[in-house]
């Protein structure tokens, strides 16, 4: 069965930091990745996903990820992070049979 | 605007009493999905439609069941809650199933289920 990892909780940034969210993911075959994002008092919404080609997507307001298929990886970036950028982050995998998982979810705190 | 509708956001029901959420969707999407979020818990697939074919996820208990009578709505329905049922459960479409590019899901808010 397949699962994804999130590895941070929470995670607290001044603005203007960088940030990385990371994903790992457990499948063997061919899968399609996606970051989620729910602000608050919203519902989930897609903020990249990656299907086929180059293995670095860019997303919505800045975000890019980048697929590393050695590592099971798919790691969420953006150089300069807002105060706008609270909220809960999901990774999530979808295989070809069409199962979706999701990882537990990262909160993001930027102060301003 | 095209969105996917769920009603009610909160619910209170009674243990062991039935409860049915709805979820209706104006993007005539083939898939529509049914999860069940914990607090600080990843949202579980608990089964999906591609148009009428249901699919039902192994470890779904079967308390839970579901009914798409067209492609807008679709129906979740709780037979006999109990106290650990309590979560928000959110309805999501998509166009397709993985495999093809439209696979992307779109959310609705959520409905907030309390067993009491």
């Amino acid at each position: 069965a397949q699962s994804v990892s999130q590895h941070n909780h929470h995670v607290i940034l001044s603005e203007a930091a960088s940030l990385e969210l990371g994903c790992n993911y457990s499948y063997g075959g061919t899968v399609n990745l996606f970051w989620y994002v729910q602000y608050p008092g919203q519902h989930l919404q897609l903020l990249l996903k990656y299907f086929s080609g180059d293995p670095l997507v860019k997303g919505i307001k800045g975000f890019e990820a980048e697929f590393i298929k050695s590592k099971f990886s798919f790691n969420l970036r953006k150089p300069s992070v807002q105060w706008s950028d609270t909220a809960e982050y999901f990774c999530a995998v979808k295989t070809n049979a069409g199962k979706s998982t999701f990882g537990d979810g990262t909160t993001l705190t930027v102060k301003p | 605007d095209a969105m996917v509708i769920q009603n009610p956001r909160y619910q209170v029901t009674q243990f062991g009493k039935p409860v049915t959420l709805s979820c209706s969707q104006t993007l005539n999407h083939n898939v529509m999905y049914w999860y069940q979020q914990k607090s600080s818990q990843a949202p579980k697939l608990l089964f999906h439609y591609y148009d009428k074919d249901f699919n039902n996820e192994a470890d779904t208990p079967d308390n839970f069941q579901s009914r798409r009578p067209n492609t807008s709505f679709c129906f979740l329905d709780i037979r006999s809650p109990g106290l650990g049922d309590a979560a928000m459960y959110l309805c999501a479409t998509s166009r397709g199933v993985a495999g093809t590019a439209y696979n992307e899901q779109f959310f609705g808010p959520g409905t907030r289920l309390t067993v009491l």
